[in-house]
C-alpha cells in the first residue's frame, strides 16, 4: 500500500538554525498539507500546497517557516531560525484530486533547544 | 468559540464497553466530517468518514447533525486494541482540515 513517507524521523538543533523537513507524498497525490502538534495538544494546520504554490496557510505559518516542491517527489518544509516553541511533531499528508481524504506521514519530531 | 470541540475525555472503559464521543464545530459552512484516530506519538490515522445520513463500519457508528453542528462516534463491544485519541475533524469546502482537540479512550481488561 503506498504511503507518505518522513525524514528524519527526529531533529535535534540549536535555537536560531535552519532546520529542513522532508516528506514524500503518496505519488499520483496532487495536495500536500503540513501540520504541526505540539506534545500534549491539538493537531494544527499550517499549510496546503496545489500546483506548486501555496493555497492556504494558517497564522502560525508566519515569515519564518516555507514550503518547496524542489523536484517531483519532495515535499518540504524550511523554519530559517528555530525557536524553542517551534518543538513539535511535524506530520506531512497529501490527497488526490477530489477527494478529502488524507494520507498523513508518520511525523518528524523537532527538538530545538 | 473553539472551531471544533470534542469531550474533553479521558474515557476509561471495560473491554466489550460500548461508548460513544461527542464532537461540535462552530463554522456553519462546514461540509466535510471525519474521525480519525492517534495512538501515541503516531500520525493521524483515518477511521471513518461521517455523511448526513450516518454510516456504520463493523462496531463503529458515525452520526451528523447538521442543524445542531454535533458529530458523533459511537464504538460497539470495545476492544483493547481500540485504546487511543479519537480526533473528530471538520473541513469547509476550499478550506483547510481542522482537527479538534482529541479525546482519550482507554480500554481495560
Amino acid at each position: 500500500e503506498p504511503e507518505v513517507t518522513q525524514t528524519p524521523s527526529h531533529q535535534v538543533t540549536q535555537m536560531g538554525q535552519e532546520v529542513i523537513l522532508r516528506c514524500v507524498p503518496i505519488s499520483n497525490h496532487l495536495y500536500f498539507y503540513w501540520y504541526r502538534q505540539i506534545l500534549g495538544q491539538k493537531v494544527e494546520f499550517l499549510v496546503s500546497f496545489y500546483n506548486n504554490e501555496i493555497s492556504e496557510k494558517s497564522e502560525i505559518f508566519d515569515d519564518q517557516f516555507s514550503v518547496e516542491r524542489p523536484d517531483g517527489s519532495n515535499f518540504t518544509l524550511k523554519i530559517r531560525s528555530t525557536k524553542l516553541e517551534d518543538s513539535a511533531m511535524y506530520f506531512c499528508a497529501s490527497t488526490e484530486e477530489n477527494t478529502d481524504t488524507q494520507y498523513f506521514g508518520p511525523g518528524t519530531r523537532l527538538t530545538v533547544l | 468559540r473553539k472551531e471544533v470541540e470534542q469531550d474533553p475525555g479521558p474515557f476509561n472503559v471495560p473491554e466489550g464497553a460500548t461508548v460513544a464521543f461527542n464532537c461540535t464545530y462552530s463554522n456553519s459552512a462546514s461540509q466535510s466530517f471525519f474521525w480519525y484516530r492517534q495512538d501515541c506519538r503516531k500520525e493521524p490515522k483515518l477511521l471513518m468518514s461521517v455523511y448526513s445520513s450516518g454510516n456504520e463500519d463493523g462496531r463503529f457508528t458515525a452520526q451528523l447533525n447538521r442543524a445542531s453542528q454535533y458529530i458523533s462516534l459511537l464504538i460497539r463491544d470495545s476492544k483493547l486494541s481500540d485504546s487511543a485519541t479519537y480526533l473528530c475533524v471538520v473541513r469547509s469546502r476550499g478550506q483547510n482540515f481542522v482537527f479538534g482537540p482529541g479525546t482519550r479512550l482507554s480500554v481495560l481488561p
